[in-house]
């Protein structure tokens, strides 16, 4: 994978629903993932950065994990909230790229009361 | 408990004019940066800085000029705005450039060119 993928590229859940996505990234030179949630009409805002494989990071409802040997990253949100609702955006860095961020296209997520 | 304050909001620029968007961080951040977002791609990194008078150019340049006099202050100049530049432009800062910092983004300018 050259590129950072995200998958789905929108999601539509009820209220209370728990969902998840996935962000694929480049695992060579692997340096650090980030996650942001970007609410429509705001800027992103930071969730989590992660550099260790095997890496939890938990806020609230939200979590995310992290595999660097297979370039993946699962993040979680339990029990959807409307509020919820958003654009979630993944990035990598890789140590050969002078560390600019590689961002995905993001899932967009509509949580419905 | 300003942050990044990116003005203006929105702009419209007909073909050939020149604006600068203005981007300034109170957290003392070392890094700033441009991104623009369009339709169906991912943020695309403009152009950077790693410091007062130290910039670089990013994955999309062109037609764009930026400076760091100050820490505080990454305005980005169109020098001779064209259709493809209408976009939604983003401002971030992180604390340095190790790749692991969080980024705090702006606002967004929404820019038309018509």
């Amino acid at each position: 994978i050259l590129n950072v993928e995200q998958s789905p590229q929108s999601l539509h859940v009820q209220e209370g629903d728990s969902t998840n996505f996935t962000c694929s990234f480049p695992s060579s030179n692997f340096y650090a993932l980030h996650w942001y949630r970007w609410e429509t009409a705001k800027s992103p805002e930071a969730l989590f950065v992660m550099t260790l494989n095997g890496d939890e990071k938990k806020k609230g409802r939200i979590s995310a994990t992290l595999n660097t040997k297979e370039g993946y990253s699962y993040l979680y949100i339990k029990g959807s909230q409307p509020e919820d609702s958003a654009t979630y955006l993944c990035a990598s860095t890789n140590a050969g790229n002078n560390r600019k961020l590689i961002w995905g296209l993001g899932t967009s997520l509509a949580v419905n009361p | 408990n300003a942050g990044v304050t990116q003005t203006p909001k929105f702009q419209v620029l007909k073909t050939g004019q020149s604006m600068t968007l203005q981007c300034a961080q109170d957290m003392n951040h070392e890094y700033m940066s441009w991104y623009r977002q369009d339709p169906g791609m991912g943020l695309r990194l403009i152009h950077y800085s790693v410091g007062a008078g130290i910039t670089d150019q990013g994955e999309v340049p062109n037609g764009y000029n930026v400076s760091r006099s100050t820490t505080e202050d990454f305005p980005l100049r169109l020098l001779s705005a064209a259709p493809s530049q209408t976009s939604v432009y983003f401002c971030a800062s992180s604390d340095k450039h190790e790749g692991y910092e969080k980024l705090f983004f702006g606002s967004g300018t929404q820019l038309s060119v018509l």
